[in-house]
């Protein structure tokens, strides 16, 4: 049973440009919420999405965006990139509305660097 | 301003001995808190959860304490083995226990000796 898988692992890009990360969750799941990683932080929540919707968001610009697909994969997008946005982006699945935090799959990450 | 703390960066402990990882929060809305544990290049895994009812957890060798009136929660591992080395994160939410947004503190690199 493959667990939360993310693409690319790794990604640099330059100031300005635009990125998309992609996550599929673990199988049975149908909701995925995206974390950023700054270096030496804890992971810090950007949104949610459940039901193709965007559910709960947190402190992040409107320049992060998302979106989910009838597959319950999901795709982070970050605009205008700053060399602020470089960081490690976690994607982790569950299964709404019955389970619990305890059920939240991390991904690997996929580390992206703004030079 | 950080949410939930995690004050010590690191943390070497003797295999076989405990280790005692520590964690305060400010938002007295918090209601359940859980401890992730994170290898180098793989997502965290959850490891351990409380809920604010609570004050204490126990899951095998890992304990989690929970001190509401000091905003303190600690984990404790025993006995500590060099495969529990990893960087810890201490969590809070107030959802409860339900799916929710989480506040995650900078994490400490636990590293278990021989």
């Amino acid at each position: 049973d493959a667990g939360v898988t993310q693409s690319p692992t790794h990604l640099i890009k330059t100031r300005g440009q635009q990125v998309t990360l992609r996550c599929s969750p673990k199988s049975g799941h149908d909701t995925v919420s995206w974390y950023q990683q700054a270096l030496g932080q804890g992971p810090q929540f950007i949104f949610q999405y459940y039901e193709e919707e965007e559910r709960q968001r947190g402190n992040f610009p409107d320049r992060f965006s998302g979106h989910q697909f009838p597959n319950y994969s999901s795709e982070l997008n970050v605009n205008a990139l700053l060399l602020g946005d470089s960081a490690l982006y976690l994607c982790a699945s569950s299964a709404l509305p019955t389970t619990t935090n305890e059920k939240l799959f991390f991904g690997s990450g996929t580390q992206l660097s703004v030079l | 301003d950080q949410q939930v703390k995690q004050n010590s960066p690191s943390l070497s402990v003797q295999e076989g001995r405990i280790s005692i990882l520590n964690c305060d929060y400010t938002n007295s809305m918090f209601d359940y808190f859980l401890w992730y544990k994170k290898y180098p290049a793989e997502g965290p895994t959850f490891l351990i959860s409380i809920s604010s009812i609570k004050d204490k957890n126990e899951d095998g060798r890992f304990t989690v304490f929970l001190n509401k009136s000091a905003k303190h929660l600690s984990l404790h591992i025993v006995p500590s083995q060099p495969g529990d080395s990893a960087v810890y994160f201490c969590a809070a939410t107030d959802y409860g226990g339900s799916q929710g947004n989480l506040i995650f503190g900078k994490g400490t690199k636990l590293s278990v000796k021989p």
